[in-house]
């Protein structure tokens, strides 16, 4: 079984700043990790994805995620954060030979002016 | 690009009622997956299905039931609706079991239980 852990609830950050969202997660097996991004009232939209290769992840939007399995962390990153980036923010795993994806309780990242 | 797409978008019951809710996957997707995400929650895994077939189980409840009809779309079947199961529920689809893993969602269902 796989479980996710989003280390921060909510995430308050000022226009331009960068921006970490912590995850880590714990499985019996390797799994495949990804951020998806829900905006209000809206359905989820990935963000990135990793499921093998190079630990250092590039998404959209600007964002970028690194996979350390020794501290099985996933963390999000972005140098520099828009009002627009305003949002929740939920890290997932997939074990492999599994189906569905286990969701991290979330963190929701405020960007103020 | 074609999405998934979900109907209706927003269902108003009562409780004791019944609902249907349906997902229809992106074109040459063969697998479906269901999700519940109550307020201010992260989304639950329900029920998958692959080539028609359960394919994994969550935390479905009893009273809910799903299948994946020939042309791949997929119904949601909700009897005895009780209030804690006003939510949004997610479908997404993917192209096979295989290295692809990525799940499209949908834009979701709200279910309002009254």
């Amino acid at each position: 079984a796989q479980s996710v852990t989003q280390l921060d609830s909510q995430v308050p950050v000022f226009e331009e700043a960068p921006v970490e969202l912590r995850c880590n997660y714990s499985s019996s097996v390797s799994v495949y990790l990804f951020w998806y991004v829900q905006y209000p009232n809206q359905g989820l939209q990935l963000l990135l994805k990793y499921l093998s290769g190079s630990t250092l992840v590039k998404g959209i939007n600007g964002f970028e995620a690194e996979f350390n399995k020794s501290q099985t962390s996933f963390h999000l990153r972005k140098p520099s954060v828009h009002i627009s980036d305003t949002a929740e923010y939920f890290c997932a795993v997939i074990g492999t030979g599994g189906f569905k994806t286990i969701f991290g309780a979330g963190t929701r990242l405020f960007v103020k002016a | 690009a074609a999405g998934v797409i979900q109907s209706p978008r927003h269902l108003i019951k009562e409780k004791r009622e019944t609902a249907t809710l349906k997902c229809y996957p992106i074109p040459r997707h063969d697998t479906v997956y269901w999700y519940q995400q109550g307020p201010g929650q992260d989304p639950q895994f329900l029920i998958s299905f692959y080539e028609k077939m359960q394919s994994d189980k969550g935390s479905i409840p009893d009273r809910f039931s799903a299948q994946q009809f020939s042309d791949y779309h997929s119904e949601l079947n909700m009897s005895s609706l009780e209030l804690g199961d006003s939510a949004l529920y997610f479908c997404a689809s993917s192209s096979g079991q295989g290295i692809a893993y990525e799940q499209y969602f949908g834009p979701g269902t709200r279910l309002t239980v009254t």
